[in-house]
């Protein structure tokens, strides 16, 4: 089966806190997997895909095949983070199935 | 350009009517996606045209056409809806299908009445 899991529905923090949203897989191929964020009002957007391991906007996250996750971590969190946050997976013929998303509040 | 745009940005329509939602992208993009996004949900792939040619078609039933008149251009034609299928609309292109990242557009809010 290929399943993204969310299990977060909401995480909310304060500011400067750290955070990590959780996403689990399922797939038998070889994972590509994807975070994207929606700000209110604004697109989807590209956060970050394992493939880069690169880090934006203070965020990473690392793919552990061994426990099938790719968690998001950011080190304190902002304001501005505020968002909702998609997991996805990257199939065969390059479809994209998206976890149930993690919303995500920063308070002051 | 480094944008995909979609018209209308919002659409109401009757179960009897046909409207048409559009979507554009100028970055040379050769795979097109529709994917619909209902409230708090997460997208869910309709279509996918890869080369101006449909290659993913997700079991959409048949009052949803796409259309790929070039490159550039992807519609999406609705006819005979029902309220159920409110929902946003969203617009997707890649470099090739299947190996590179998505660009998503702002989507079309269509409310069905």
């Amino acid at each position: 089966a290929q399943r993204v899991t969310q299990p977060e529905k909401l995480l909310s923090v304060f500011k400067g806190a750290p955070v990590e949203l959780k996403c689990n897989y399922s797939y038998s191929g070889s994972p590509e997997l994807f975070w994207y964020v929606q700000y209110s009002r604004q697109r989807l957007q590209l956060l970050l895909r394992h493939i880069s391991r690169e880090s934006i906007k203070g965020f990473t996250a690392d793919l552990n095949k061994g426990e099938t996750s790719f968690h998001l971590k950011k080190p304190f969190a902002q304001e501005e983070d505020s968002a909702m946050y998609y997991c996805a997976l990257r199939v065969q013929g390059g479809k994209l199935i998206f976890g149930q998303g993690t919303e995500l509040s920063v308070k002051p | 350009d480094t944008e995909v745009t979609q018209t209308p940005k919002h659409l109401v329509m009757g179960m009897t009517n046909k409207k048409s939602l559009k979507c554009e992208q100028h970055m040379g993009h050769r795979a097109m996606y529709w994917y619909k996004q209902k409230a708090k949900k997460p997208p869910e792939l309709m279509f996918v045209y890869s080369y101006e040619k449909l290659s993913i078609n997700e079991s959409v039933p048949s009052r949803f056409s796409p259309e790929c008149p070039n490159s550039s251009l992807l519609n999406l034609h609705l006819h005979a809806l029902q309220p159920e299928d409110s929902a946003l609309y969203l617009c997707a292109s890649s470099q090739v299908q299947g190996t590179d990242t998505q660009y998503f557009g702002p989507g079309t809010r269509l409310t069905v009445l």
